[in-house]
């Protein structure tokens, strides 16, 4: 079957760096990708999404890179805040389909 | 503030009790879905709906039960015969299914067995 999965499942960042998040997707046509962030005990929140025919996107602090060749979606945090401590999770979406496939998560801290 | 209210927040099923969780959206949204988030793990499809009066299965749908009779309502009913419930459930919704709009989440109902 298809699968959303991430390289790390924790992530530590000293507070005012730059994080990565990684996130590996196996289903070649996959069309559509969202990064979303769920803080503890609430619903995950939108973030930033991105379509297969574009492999950069930028928000405010955040940018999504896409890597159709390797099947690799990036989340890249600017100057990390302690608000930014959460789990982050990619989903991805096929061209046709219904359903939105999540991956486990990265737990992401932010160091004082 | 448009948005996905989920309800009650915390709640607690006894052995052989079906007890049912609410989600209320205001965004106007055609599509509605129901996940179940498990510690550690992603979130898992229960069911969704495209429209009103129309649901399907998703990958978990054994044990839980949904109604669309409303545009702004999905219900979902997790019954007795859920046999592992205990679980953190999450609503969302979104413009339509197949078209690429992000969904948006409530807050969850945490579901514990007594």
């Amino acid at each position: 079957g298809e699968s959303v999965g991430l390289h790390l499942p924790t992530l530590s960042v000293q507070e005012g760096d730059n994080s990565i998040i990684n996130c590996a997707y196996s289903n070649s046509a996959s069309d559509y990708f969202i990064w979303y962030k769920q803080e503890s005990g609430k619903g995950p929140q939108f973030i930033i999404d991105i379509r297969s025919n574009m492999d950069k996107r930028q928000g405010q602090r955040v940018t999504v890179l896409l890597n159709k060749t390797v099947k690799h979606l990036s989340l890249q945090i600017a100057a990390t805040q302690p608000g930014d401590s959460a789990v982050y999770f990619c989903a991805e979406k096929s061209l046709g389909n219904e359903k939105l496939t999540f991956g486990t998560g990265t737990r992401l801290t932010i160091i004082p | 503030d448009g948005g996905i209210t989920q309800s009650p927040k915390y709640l607690f099923r006894k052995e052989g009790q079906n007890v049912t969780l609410s989600c209320e959206q205001n965004l106007n949204h055609d599509a509605m879905y129901w996940y179940r988030q498990d510690p550690g793990q992603g979130l898992r499809l229960i069911y969704y709906s495209q429209i009103v009066n129309d649901f399907q299965k998703g990958d978990i749908a054994e044990g839980y039960s949904v109604s669309r009779e409303k545009k702004e309502s999905f219900p979902l009913t997790v019954t007795s015969a859920q046999k592992n419930p205990t679980a953190f459930y999450l609503c969302a919704s979104s413009l339509g299914t197949v078209s690429n709009q992000p969904q948006h989440f409530g807050d969850g109902t945490r579901l514990s067995i007594l």
